[in-house]
């Protein structure tokens, strides 16, 4: 079966650092996004990867390694605003995406 | 970026009544848009696949009946929850992108009483 696995919840400090793993086993891939949602709210994008590397954008940089079925968002310079789950998601060999249950990232002063 | 825009972002509606939730993408056009429902505390679950000028595809386990999809044009896509029961009770969100991208409607919270 597909599988997507990212811890539950994390906490971290303002200011520092926090990286969210995710591990998927799925039918094909063609892509991986990250996503973050607010409690109530919908996701909004924050990344894709398809090449193995990282990708940075502003604060925040995605890896992927798809020999290992593994990447990771790192969340630089962390700020209140920040809490929020994040989502992991894989598009399969048939085009659908495959979610990961979120992790909720919360955030201390 | 693109917008796909959702109405209406909150409805409760009684036990039995049908209710229509409409899903637009402002700047392109989209032949395809997936309609997902979201319970507490836990992540997406897509639900169907909706195509232009086709049937919607239906994830297993979601009655085609009772969720109605039209996606009559490039630009609208539309579900509609008949006979809606308390335990319809959810976040709907719809979303629409291409390869690198989707983005989501604000979504639509709705509540059977």
């Amino acid at each position: 079966g597909q599988n997507i696995d990212q811890p539950t919840e994390m906490t971290a400090t303002e200011g520092a650092i926090v990286q969210i793993n995710c591990t998927y086993q799925t039918s094909g891939f063609n892509g991986l996004f990250w996503y973050q949602q607010h409690a109530g709210e919908a996701p909004t994008f924050l990344s894709y990867n398809v090449l193995d590397g990282l990708e940075e954008k502003g604060r925040f940089s995605s890896f992927l390694s798809r020999s290992k079925g593994y990447s990771y968002l790192l969340l630089k310079e962390l700020q209140m605003k920040d809490s929020a789950s994040y989502l992991c998601a894989v598009r399969d060999g048939n085009y659908q995406l495959i979610w990961g249950a979120g992790t909720k990232l919360i955030i201390k002063p | 970026g693109a917008v796909v825009s959702q109405h209406p972002s909150r409805v409760i509606c009684k036990s039995g009544t049908s209710v229509k939730i409409e899903c637009r993408s402002l700047d392109f056009q989209a032949t395809t848009m997936f309609w997902y429902r979201q319970f507490p505390k836990q992540s997406l679950m897509l639900m169907a696949t909706s195509n232009e000028g086709s049937k919607a595809t239906y994830e297993q386990g979601v009655e085609k009946d009772k969720f109605l999809i039209n996606h009559a044009s490039l630009t609208l896509s539309t579900l509609t929850v008949t006979s809606a029961h308390p335990e319809d009770s959810s976040f709907y969100i719809c979303s629409a992108g291409w390869d690198t991208e989707a983005f989501f409607g604000q979504g639509t919270r709705l509540t059977v009483v």
